[in-house]
């Protein structure tokens, strides 16, 4: 069935340093891939997306990359900064119809 | 534009009674999403609608149901509440109609069934 994992579940980084959270997606057919930041007490907000028909895609200090063959994408947060932390949510499009989500990360900023 | 909104944002009901959660979506939008997120199992899709129709359907049981009206609010229903229904429940919203449009979200609704 549908699944996406999510690693790690908490991440703490010195600030100034790069993150990294990884996904993997039971699905082949998948072809759309969000990430969403969501602060405490907030609503989740898209940061960033890939399409399948794209390996790598950047917005400032975040990019994600995305590798078919292996079913697995990536969140690289470069130059962190405290308001970085959140926890952040991967998801897959399945069957072109729904998203499913992983579990999500906690990340943690040290000042 | 406004936001996605929620009503209400806070509710605390007891075991075995039903609720009736409301989302209202960003102008113009004929998707709506709605998710359980609770902390160990983050967000779970419950179900999609567009145009007044059920498009998808998570793995929840029959108790969680949804409609949508012709202006393309929607509401979630919840019969026969248990203790662990107590979550936050978040709609979101999609100018497309297809999911892999972007997805704005609501601030939600804390359910607490005691």
């Amino acid at each position: 069935g549908e699944n996406v994992e999510q690693h790690p579940s908490t991440l703490s980084v010195q600030e100034g340093d790069s993150a990294v959270i990884k996904c993997t997606y039971s699905d082949s057919a998948s072809n759309y891939f969000p990430w969403y930041k969501q602060e405490l007490g907030k609503r989740p907000q898209l940061i960033i997306d890939i399409r399948s028909n794209v390996g790598e895609k950047k917005d400032q200090r975040i990019a994600v990359t995305l590798n078919k063959t292996a079913k697995h994408f990536s969140l690289h947060i470069t130059e962190t900064q405290p308001e970085d932390s959140a926890v952040y949510f991967c998801a897959a499009s399945f069957g072109n119809e729904k998203l499913t989500f992983g579990t999500g990360t906690r990340l943690t900023i040290i000042p | 534009k406004a936001g996605v909104t929620q009503t209400p944002r806070y509710l605390i009901k007891t075991r075995g009674q039903q609720v009736t959660l409301s989302c209202s979506p960003i102008s113009g939008h004929r998707s709506v999403s709605w998710y359980q997120q609770t902390p160990g199992q983050g967000l779970q899709f419950l179900f999609e609608y567009f145009s007044e129709t059920q498009r998808n359907k998570g793995n929840f049981p029959g108790r969680f149901s949804g409609r949508q009206f012709s202006n393309s609010r929607s509401e979630m229903n919840v019969s026969t509440l248990e203790l662990g229904d107590s979550a936050l429940y978040l709609c979101a919203s999609s100018a497309g109609d297809r999911l892999k449009e972007t997805q704005y979200f609501g601030p939600g609704t804390r359910l607490l069934v005691l």
